[in-house]
């Protein structure tokens, strides 16, 4: 069955150390988005990607966080300059969309550990 | 406001017992409703959604859950519950228009004991 595939598992960074977190959508996946969990709090929504470009954004995605699909199959998301609150762990998700809109495919996780 | 609330946080029950975690949303719009289960070092697998037609849905695993609008509520159930269900499990909800933004609840972690 196909599935989402998110590298790396676990990152451990530096405050102020850039990061980019990995997505292999489903291949025929149209729609793309990060989801972060805080640890022991809500899954969020951080931003979806359609077309090659963000649909929408949360709060939560201001300036320091990016991302690109570079090409066919990846889809990134960049956090420029680390801080201690964005220790958490990173979702990346897809679907076809249409009549199947929100039903969404989820990867493992990337957990982010900023120190 | 949007909101999920997942008023359980932890919930344990024998193996071979019945099992509801309850969910509740306030969503102005027709929700979609999903439930999501998410085991140890896994992600987010969903077990059933609901778009539209026949309230009780059915869902993998032996899931079921039943949409009740006038209780803004989707309950998700399950007849028996296996060891092997023990994981932490997730309602959410969104909408057509809202593409995949979906909303989260706390989500309820649920121990099975033997």
């Amino acid at each position: 069955e196909p599935e989402v595939t998110q590298t790396p598992s676990h990152q451990v960074t530096q405050m102020g150390q850039e990061v980019i977190l990995r997505c292999v959508p489903i291949s025929n996946h149209l729609y793309f988005y990060w989801y972060r969990q805080i640890l022991g709090q809500k899954v969020e929504f951080l931003v979806s990607f359609y077309n090659n470009e963000i649909s929408e954004k949360s709060e939560i995605f201001d300036d320091q966080f990016s991302v690109e699909r570079p090409d066919g199959s990846n889809f990134t998301l960049k956090i420029r300059s680390t801080k201690l609150e964005d220790s958490a762990m990173y979702f990346c998700a897809s679907t076809m969309g249409g009549a199947n809109t929100g039903e969404l495919f989820f990867g493992e996780g990337s957990r982010l550990t900023v120190l | 406001a949007q909101s999920v609330t997942q008023p359980d946080i932890h919930i344990t029950v024998s193996e071979g017992a019945s099992l509801e975690l309850r969910c509740n949303y306030s969503y102005g719009a027709t929700p979609y409703l999903f439930w999501y289960v998410q085991s140890p070092g896994q992600g987010l697998q969903l077990l059933l959604k609901y778009f539209s037609g026949d309230t009780l849905v059915q869902g993998i695993k032996g899931f079921e859950a039943e949409f009740k609008r006038s209780q803004s509520s989707f309950n998700l159930r399950k007849p028996s519950v296996h060891w092997s269900d023990a994981a932490e499990y997730f309602c959410a909800v969104g909408s057509y228009n809202q593409g995949g933004k979906l909303i989260f609840g706390q989500g309820t972690e649920l121990s099975v004991k033997p």
